[in-house]
C-alpha cells in the first residue's frame, strides 16, 4: 500500500497526559498537512509542511501541540497535557510541489482517533 | 479561500443519479473547484475537480456553471458504498500551500 498511513488508528489517554502520533505520506510528497476532524464537521487545517519546513500553523494549533517533520519524510503530532477538548480525529494529508494531473491534489489518511477521558 | 454552502443531507436510490449541488458564489477566477467524500471512519478520499469546464472521471461528473457560482456533482449510478458526506471546496491551485478549507458537507445516504 503507498498511500498515506497513519499511526496509532486509535488512541485512548488520560487528560494530563502527553500523546504522540505519527503520519507517513506518500513517498515522492514534499507536502504534508495535518488536520483535525470533530464528529459531525468537516476537518479543520491545523498546519502545514513543505519537506521539512513548518509554514502555516493555524490559531487552533495552541502551544500545547507541535508538530515536526525532522527529515521531510514522516511527521509526528505531539498535544501535551491533553484536555478532553482534545478527542477528535487527527488526519494527516500529503501533496506534491510538481506539476502533472494531480498537481496539488492531497490524499488523506486513515486518521487517528484520539479519545480524553 | 472562498466559502462553500451546501445542503447537509441527501437521499438518494440505488442505481440512480445522485446530484449534489455546490454554492460558492464568492469563488475567484483562479480557484478551483473540488470535492472530495468520506466514507465513515475513513479519510477524505478525492474525486473530482475543475476550474470552469464540466468534467468527468471514472467516479463522476462535475457541472459548473457558466458563472462558476454553483456547480453539481453527479454519481450517475448511486451504489449504497456511495453513501458518504461529500465535501465541496474551492481552492486556489498555487496559495496557501493547497490546504483546504472544509464545510460540514452533504451527507448523501443511498436507499436500496
Amino acid at each position: 500500500d503507498t498511500g498515506v498511513s497513519q499511526d496509532p488508528r486509535h488512541k485512548i489517554t488520560k487528560r494530563g497526559q502527553n500523546v504522540t502520533f505519527r503520519c507517513d505520506p506518500i513517498s515522492e510528497h514534499n507536502r504534508l498537512y495535518w488536520y483535525r476532524q470533530t464528529l459531525g464537521q468537516g476537518p479543520e487545517f491545523l498546519t502545514y509542511f513543505q519537506n521539512e519546513a513548518q509554514l502555516e500553523k493555524s490559531r487552533l494549533l495552541s502551544d500545547r501541540f507541535s508538530a515536526e517533520r525532522p527529515k521531510g519524510s514522516f511527521s509526528t503530532l505531539e498535544i501535551q497535557r491533553t484536555e478532553q477538548g482534545d478527542s477528535a480525529m487527527y488526519l494527516c494529508a500529503s501533496s506534491s510541489a510538481a506539476g502533472g494531473p494531480f498537481h496539488n491534489e492531497q490524499f488523506f489518511g486513515p486518521g487517528t482517533r484520539l479519545t480524553v477521558l | 479561500d472562498a466559502k462553500t454552502t451546501q445542503p447537509p443531507s441527501m437521499d438518494c436510490a440505488e442505481g440512480r443519479a445522485a446530484n449534489l449541488p455546490c454554492n460558492h458564489s464568492t469563488i475567484s477566477g483562479n480557484e478551483y473547484v473540488y470535492w472530495y467524500r468520506q466514507i465513515h471512519s475513513q479519510g477524505p478520499q478525492y474525486i473530482i475537480h475543475g476550474l470552469k469546464n464540466n468534467e468527468t472521471n471514472e467516479m463522476a461528473s462535475l457541472i459548473i456553471t457558466e458563472d462558476r457560482k454553483s456547480s453539481t456533482l453527479i454519481l450517475p449510478h448511486a451504489t449504497l458504498r456511495d453513501t458518504a458526506v461529500y465535501y465541496c471546496i474551492v481552492r486556489a491551485l498555487n496559495t496557501n500551500a493547497g490546504k483546504s478549507t472544509f464545510g460540514d458537507g452533504t451527507t448523501l445516504t443511498v436507499k436500496p
